[in-house]
């Protein structure tokens, strides 16, 4: 079955820095790759996602990118902001009759 | 508002009690899940349903069962509470892609 690593698990940037966030997969069929954005006490929230057609995908200040051949996908968020703290989890799935399967999460802390 | 709801939000039991949190999504979603989190750390799938008396088990052994006899209703039910179940619990659902919402979560204490 599908594996999902992620790293690093914790990450602190200045704010106004830029913040990365990988992860590798392991099953080649998996073709959706969301991220998702957990604040203190809240549920997780999709912020963005990418199909395996697409290379990269911006919104404002995240983008996801992806390298199917060496089966890893990255979320950029530039001029981070304090706000952006939180714990950000990726995923993965073939699309098909299979849970997504989540990496263990990265806590970002923006410091102002 | 399309969403998914979870009751009780937040409960404390005792030792060997049952318990059935509560999930339902206004969403008409054929997929729900129950996941359990402990605060900020690693998602567990524990169940889940791609649609009426269908469920399977997730990765996590666990001492839960679930039902699915109606499309937005996923109830999941712990027949004897122990303070190793003391998490949060997490419903979700998706449409026929795989995107996943979440619900807010229902916060369970067992002491």
């Amino acid at each position: 079955g599908e594996n999902v690593e992620q790293h690093p698990s914790t990450l602190s940037v200045q704010e106004g820095d830029s913040a990365v966030i990988k992860c590798t997969y392991s099953d080649s069929a998996s073709n959706y790759f969301p991220w998702y954005k957990q604040e203190l006490g809240k549920r997780p929230q999709l912020i963005i996602d990418i199909r395996s057609n697409v290379g990269e995908k911006k919104d404002q200040r995240i983008a996801v990118t992806l390298n199917k051949t060496a089966k890893h996908f990255s979320l950029h968020i530039t001029e981070t902001q304090p706000e952006d703290s939180a714990v950000y989890f990726c995923a993965a799935s073939d699309s098909g009759n299979t849970p997504l399967v989540f990496g263990k999460g990265t806590r970002l802390s923006v410091i102002a | 508002e399309a969403d998914i709801y979870q009751t009780p939000r937040y409960l404390v039991i005792g030792t060997g009690k049952k318990i059935t949190l509560e999930c339902s999504q206004t969403m008409g979603h054929d997929k729900m899940y129950w996941y359990q989190q402990d605060p900020g750390m690693e998602l567990h799938l524990i169940h889940y349903s791609y649609g009426v008396n269908s469920t399977e088990k997730g990765d996590l052994s666990s001492e839960s069962t679930v039902s699915r006899i109606r499309t937005e209703h996923f109830p999941l039910t712990l027949e004897s509470a122990r303070p190793s179940h003391t998490s949060q619990y997490l419903c979700a659902s998706s449409p026929r892609g795989n995107t996943i919402y979440f619900g807010e979560g229902s916060w369970l204490t067992v002491v």
